[in-house]
């Protein structure tokens, strides 16, 4: 099946620092969806990428769909305690809806 | 607009029952999708259905069964529980409009076997 890897498994920084993770995969994807979860909540939606090589801001949030189809990245700037959480990327197949996860990027600021 | 609602939010159960849990989705919204979240195995796809007919399946037994009312609404039921089905249950609704659309999740159902 395929396989997402997801990179930093987690990180800790300082606030006002810049926060930088990534998605590889196996497989090409249609979509490239990133999410932050908090303790006993559901995952919820930062950022969805459609095209190959797009480049989407959402706030201090920045994500890119890689050319090759088999990449994203998301960037965080000027951290922000509230920014602490798990952060996943998602991969949307071509052929359906179903979406694959990475492992997750667990998020510590500190003030 | 309401957001994807789980009901329960917690459940404990014992080894050998069955459970079923419901999700509304985002009104308009004609697809859901279930996923299993565990500490070991990540987020997990369960199935998909759209228009009440299951579209997409993931690996998991049979005792994982779901279904999808003429409103969207969905539940999904696990038979014979195990100790190792706990877990966070999530639901995600999804317009569909075609296969590449926003995926947007409730807060779950945490699931404790016992």
């Amino acid at each position: 099946g395929q396989q997402l890897n997801q990179s930093p498994q987690s990180m800790f920084i300082q606030e006002g620092e810049d926060v930088s993770m990534n998605c590889t995969s196996s497989s090409i994807f249609n979509t490239w969806l990133w999410y932050k979860q908090e303790p006993g909540e559901g995952p919820v939606l930062l950022i969805a990428l459609y095209k190959a090589g797009e480049l989407t801001s959402n706030g201090r949030l920045t994500a890119q769909f890689g050319i090759t189809r088999k990449d994203s990245f998301l960037n965080i700037s000027a951290s922000i305690p509230s920014d602490v959480g798990i952060y996943f990327c998602a991969g949307q197949e071509t052929s359906g809806s179903r979406l694959t996860f990475g492992e997750g990027t667990q998020l510590t600021v500190n003030p | 607009k309401a957001g994807v609602t789980q009901t329960p939010r917690y459940l404990i159960k014992t080894r050998g029952q069955q459970v079923t849990l419901s999700c509304s989705p985002i009104s308009g919204h004609r697809s859901v999708s279930w996923y299993q979240q565990t500490p070991g195995q990540g987020l997990q796809f369960l199935f998909e259905y759209f228009s009440e007919t299951q579209r997409n399946k993931g690996n998991f037994p049979g005792r994982f069964s779901g279904r999808q009312f003429s409103n969207s609404r969905s539940e999904m039921n696990v038979s014979t529980l195990e100790l190792g089905d706990s877990a966070l249950y999530l639901c995600a609704s999804s317009p569909a409009q075609d296969r590449g659309t926003e995926a947007f999740f409730g807060q779950g159902t945490r699931l404790t076997v016992v």
